[in-house]
């Protein structure tokens, strides 16, 4: 199993429509979590972070739940412009110690007018 | 302007050269990393420095390179023990690395081609 798994899509929706995305971690000691937006041929940017049970930031919704070991990112009013990759990151303890940053493959995105 | 630099953005190398991707911050972050991204796949950590000094193997360490000399600048050097060179490589900075709330910034990455 790997460490972090996303659902790779790509996921086709209309503008306008509520997209759900999901990324299970095997490591139950995870501490921290993120999401993070991939354009084409660009570096990820920081979109969200998520500490605690979720974070909210306009129409961005992350959520964790730690017994499933899964995070969600939620985007309401899909935009045209939200088209990209969706990475999501764990920050879990490696076994010698210190945080190692685990990077899922990403979920496609394409937003269609 | 504060941030995370790459140089060059396109690189072609021959097989059996050495190159040196060059990687500076002005974030004063403590922590820089190298990684590789190839199509369809996750980010896969090949060196990360979390002092001055101070790197560490990542999961693909082998045919690389690293120094940390400055605590802006994280050169990476593919060497021609690499078996598979070409990809989108990702340098990344964090305020101070080992905290389980830190938070990694990217670079513009370089994109590297063996002909």
């Amino acid at each position: 199993r790997k460490e972090v798994e996303q659902d790779p899509g790509p996921f086709n929706v209309p503008e306008g429509a509520t997209v759900a995305f999901n990324c299970t971690y095997s490591n139950s000691a995870s501490q921290s979590f993120f999401w993070y937006r991939q354009d084409c041929r660009k570096e990820p940017k920081l979109l969200m972070s998520v500490y605690s049970s979720g974070n909210e930031d306009g129409r961005f919704t992350a959520q964790l739940n730690r017994a499933s070991q899964y995070i969600s990112l939620l985007i309401r009013d899909s935009k045209l412009s939200d088209s990209a990759t969706y990475l999501c990151a764990v920050k879990a303890p490696p076994p010698a110690g210190g945080f190692k940053t685990i990077f899922g493959a990403g979920t496609r995105l394409f937003v269609k007018a | 302007d504060g941030g995370i630099t790459q140089s060059p953005k396109y690189l072609f190398r021959k097989e059996g050269q050495n190159v040196t991707l060059s990687c500076e911050q002005n974030l004063n972050h403590d922590a820089m990393y190298w990684y590789r991204q190839d199509p369809g796949q996750g980010l896969r950590l090949i060196y990360y420095s979390q002092i001055v000094n101070d790197f560490q193997k990542g999961d693909i360490a082998e045919g690389y390179s690293v120094s940390r000399e400055k605590k802006e600048s994280f050169p990476l050097t593919v060497t021609s023990a690499q078996k598979n060179p070409t990809a989108f490589y990702l340098c990344a900075s964090s305020l101070r690395g080992g905290l389980g709330t830190d938070t990694q910034y990217f670079g513009p990455g370089t994109r590297l081609t063996v002909l």
